[in-house]
């Protein structure tokens, strides 16, 4: 069972588009990250997320946790194809464990 | 960014032979996990460990054992390689449990294909 859905699976636009990526659940959790992950590579940690309605800025890059901490964003501004990759978000339940979504798939075109 | 690394980075095994993937870290991490990734399904945990000798199943563990008898290593085990556990295997590992407020440091991953 998927418990964190991202949309959209896919996304391709032109650099300095902006765009938006969400992930959503069902489930409460008690923390939300963020990943990106290049093409034969791990994981890299962008951010985490821990207050309902917290907003983190990294750059070009908007974090917010929903006030229900069910859900979450990431908004890119002015994408560049340096942020090609794909992105990841995984939820903390108060256990050892993070659960993670499905991902969304970036392409930016120059 | 070492401080974690996979080995071997790929192989190809047959069907029905043993394979062992080795998780190696410098950090001193409690936590280390076992995920494997596959086109669909994203990142599903196999196994992960909270200390040495103590490790618990994830939600995609049959077919597969780990062991971690000192802090840094953690080995993940197909006891008979099958063609659906044709993968890529990702190693991470976090400085403490409940992943709160710590993030997951991953290796580079293993592909894995069994013929």
């Amino acid at each position: 069972t998927q418990l964190l859905e991202q949309s959209p699976q896919f996304l391709s636009i032109q650099e300095g588009e902006n765009l938006t990526v969400y992930c959503n659940s069902s489930s409460v959790f008690s923390s939300l990250q963020w990943y990106r992950q290049e093409p034969g590579e791990g994981p890299v940690l962008l951010v985490t997320v821990v207050t309902g309605g917290e907003v983190k800025k990294l750059k070009r890059l908007t974090f917010q946790f929903g006030d229900a901490r069910k859900d979450s964003s990431l908004h890119i501004t002015a994408a560049q194809t340096g942020d090609t990759g794909l992105y990841l978000c995984a939820g903390a339940k108060n256990t050892d464990k993070l659960i993670f979504g499905t991902g969304t798939r970036l392409q930016v075109f120059p | 960014d070492a401080g974690i690394t996979q080995s071997p980075r790929h192989k190809v095994t047959e069907t029905g032979t043993p394979v062992t993937l080795r998780c190696h870290q410098t950090e001193n991490h409690r936590y280390m996990y076992w995920y494997r990734q596959d086109p669909g399904h994203g990142l599903r945990l196999i196994h992960y460990s909270y200390g040495v000798k103590d490790t618990d199943k994830g939600e995609v563990s049959d077919g597969y054992s780990v062991s971690r008898s000192k802090t840094e290593d953690f080995l993940l085990t197909l006891e008979s390689a099958t063609s659906s556990q044709t993968s890529v295997y990702f190693c991470a590992i976090s400085d403490m449990g409940q992943g709160k407020a710590y993030g997951y440091t991953f290796g580079s991953g293993t592909r894995l294909t069994v013929v």
